[in-house]
């Protein structure tokens, strides 16, 4: 069956170190790969978008890789801060429209 | 701008109950979506529009019909509400062409007794 894997633990690191969360997916070939953030009891927010003939997307402390071999994307936090403390999804798009299948999240806790 | 706002923030239904959930965006976007988030399932498309008085069905749509009569708002109806119902509705949009972000509203915790 066609699904979207990411790291099913909570990920808790310490501040200044980097944070390195894990999307992996079966049975699809996207053309496209986005990672939000979504803090508690509140809507999604886009964080950034790789494309399959991308290999690495970078904004700010974040960076994006995307391996369509290993159909596996990793989202990287440097410099970690408390502030980056919440849940992180991935999406793919499952064909050539812009309906989204979504990843369960990761939880990502940055101690001071 | 505003950007994608959906009302009410909380709502409790009883069974055989119906009900709209209204959202609305002020950023001219063709494409709006509704999603239901539930722990362990992720977040689920059940309709979604393309444009004013195109609408189509996503993964989940059995027991909510929409409408897009306008740009702007997107309302998701529940006909009938039923316990399996309950959830946080995420209302999101986003501007024409592929591939682009979507932009979500602030949800809509709904709980069917």
């Amino acid at each position: 069956s066609q699904k979207i894997e990411q790291n099913s633990e909570a990920l808790n690191i310490q501040e200044g170190k980097t944070a390195t969360l894990t999307c992996n997916y079966t049975n699809y070939s996207p053309a496209y790969l986005q990672w939000y953030r979504q803090d508690p009891g509140r809507g999604p927010v886009f964080l950034l978008l790789i494309r399959e003939n991308e290999k690495e997307k970078r904004k700010e402390r974040l960076k994006v890789t995307f391996d369509t071999t290993l159909k596996q994307s990793l989202f990287h936090i440097t410099a970690s801060q408390p502030a980056d403390s919440a849940t992180y999804l991935c999406a793919l798009n499952a064909g050539n429209n812009r309906k989204l299948i979504w990843g369960l999240g990761t939880s990502l806790a940055v101690n001071p | 701008n505003a950007g994608v706002t959906q009302t009410p923030k909380f709502q409790v239904l009883k069974t055989g109950q119906s009900m709209t959930l209204q959202c609305a965006q002020d950023m001219n976007h063709e494409y709006m979506s509704w999603y239901r988030q539930d722990p362990g399932m992720g977040l689920r498309l059940i309709h979604y529009s393309v444009g004013a008085g195109i609408t189509d069905q996503g993964e989940v749509p059995n027991g909510y019909n929409v409408s897009r009569s306008t740009t702007e708002d997107f309302p998701l109806r529940l006909l009938s509400a039923a316990p399996s119902q309950t959830s946080v509705y995420f209302c999101a949009s986003s501007p024409p062409g592929l591939p682009d972000e979507q932009f979500f509203g602030p949800g809509t915790r709904l709980t069917v007794l």
